[in-house]
């Protein structure tokens, strides 16, 4: 099975703090994504990478970098964590192509909800 | 950017039906259905790459009609385990750029 592994399943941490999500993917996917859930919003999307040491912002990169120094890994970093950034965030991958089976498929990791006091 | 879901949530009972609509204001290349349940995260559900093209799984289907730049989702004679919310999700050419609608939270009672 393809495992999307988040290290954290619960923080909290204080406003001010530099906060990093990690997130590890088992199946060689080149692309690696970032959402945000909250209530009503839906899942948006943060940052994007379709190749180590490639990033693309989202729709809300805001107060966000990420991180991928290796084909597996892709972190979320925030940098000076305040109290709107408080909320659900979920680490996704899929494999690159077009019509292959499996392609475009997004696996998610089980999420980490992160508090800022 | 995000599409739009509509609606925002619908009650059923055991064996009714429900669609779940998505609507991008952007050019399609694919549409994407995924599921989550409470406290669980999003399960893919089906993709659909054609306009006009049409896919099923058990009793949840699906249609997507590229020029309008929408898709729909059909679920027939609900069961328990259909609660959840649905996400209908759209990806750029490359495969890359992928964001979703709202959601749909669905809830069917016994």
């Amino acid at each position: 099975d393809v495992k999307v592994t988040q290290s954290s399943r619960y923080l909290v941490k204080r406003t001010g703090e530099k906060v990093f999500l990690e997130c590890v993917q088992d199946m060689d996917h080149e692309n690696m994504f970032w959402y945000r859930q909250d209530p009503g919003l839906g899942l948006r999307l943060i940052y994007f990478s379709y190749d180590v040491k490639m990033k693309e912002k989202g729709d809300i990169p805001e107060g966000y970098s990420v991180s991928r120094e290796k084909k597996e890994r892709f972190s979320l970093i925030l940098e000076s964590a305040s109290t709107n950034q408080t909320s659900m965030y979920l680490c996704a991958s899929s494999l690159m192509g077009q019509g292959a089976p499996g392609a475009n498929v997004l696996t998610f990791g089980a999420g980490s909800r992160l508090t800022v006091l | 950017q995000q599409p739009v879901q509509s609606p925002q949530a619908v009650i059923l009972r055991e064996g009714e039906d429900a669609v779940i609509n998505c609507s991008s204001s952007k050019a399609l290349y694919s549409v994407h259905w995924y599921r989550q349940k409470h406290g669980e995260a999003p399960v893919f559900l089906m993709i659909l790459l054609k306009g006009g093209e049409q896919k099923g799984h058990d009793k949840i289907s699906a249609s997507f009609n590229e020029k309008k730049q929408q898709s729909s989702l059909y679920l027939t004679a609900s069961q328990l385990s259909y609660s959840g919310t649905y996400f209908c999700g759209t990806v750029d050419n490359y495969g890359q750029n992928f964001v979703f609608g709202p959601g749909t939270r669905l809830s069917v009672l016994p």
